[in-house]
């Protein structure tokens, strides 16, 4: 049981490149989120999903699309890399489908966009 | 959800309890208080969470007052590796409406050899 995995974990971007940060779970959770941390702030939730198929917004989505096509997988595009995009970018699942019960975090991946 | 105040750093001895504050005096009845900590480097675990009664597991214990605006998490023995940023999150039970766990700064626990 690996838990929440996330792949790569550093990536180097040029600004308008697009890529494809990876999320899996082998805990068959129906909910899946994506964060980014930026220094000195919290947590900020760019997207969720509450099972297959369905996806939502959080609080900051813009630049950012999501797809949910199996329960175990949860990928974040950035469509085209911007400088303001560099963060810290964390994945968590929870077996609630609200979201409210624990949740798991995946070690995270370290973005950097010139 | 509730804001929750944290202080900004605390220090504690290795081997000694360490005692983390969290006010919440907004808190509605239906808030659950929430602690996550987060090592350097790594992805937020979490630790405890508890409505009103005091609550215990294998890290931690959870203690929350009477008139719940406020609560401490206890670790009975801290040892190097809980130096972390401790998160007080207060989080609304309520039948899946609520997504988001809302990290403020935290507290910084460093613990001294």
């Amino acid at each position: 049981n690996a838990g929440v995995t996330q792949t790569p974990k550093f990536q180097v971007l040029k600004t308008g490149q697009s890529m494809t940060l990876q999320c899996a779970q082998d805990m068959n959770h129906e909910y899946m989120s994506w964060y980014r941390q930026d220094p000195g702030m919290g947590l900020r939730l760019i997207h969720y999903s509450v099972g297959a198929g369905i996806t939502d917004q959080g609080e900051v989505p813009n630049g950012y699309n999501v797809s949910r096509s199996t329960t175990e997988d949860f990928p974040l595009r950035l469509l085209s890399a911007a400088p303001s995009q560099t963060s810290v970018y964390f994945c968590a699942s929870s077996r609630d489908r609200g979201g409210q019960e624990t949740q798991y975090f995946g070690p995270g991946t370290r973005l950097l966009v010139l | 959800d509730a804001k929750t105040t944290q202080p900004p750093s605390m220090d504690c001895a290795e081997g000694r309890a360490a005692n983390l504050p969290c006010n919440h005096s907004t808190i509605s009845g239906n808030e659950y208080v929430y602690w996550y900590r987060q090592i350097h480097s790594q992805g937020p675990q979490y630790i405890i969470h508890g409505l009103k009664n005091n609550e215990t597991n294998e890290m931690a214990s959870l203690i929350i007052t009477e008139d719940r605006k406020s609560s401490t998490l206890i670790l009975p023995h801290a040892t190097l590796r809980d130096t972390a940023v401790y998160y007080c999150i207060a989080l609304k039970y309520s039948g899946g409406s609520n997504y988001k766990l809302t990290f403020g700064k935290g507290t910084l626990l460093t613990v001294n050899p």
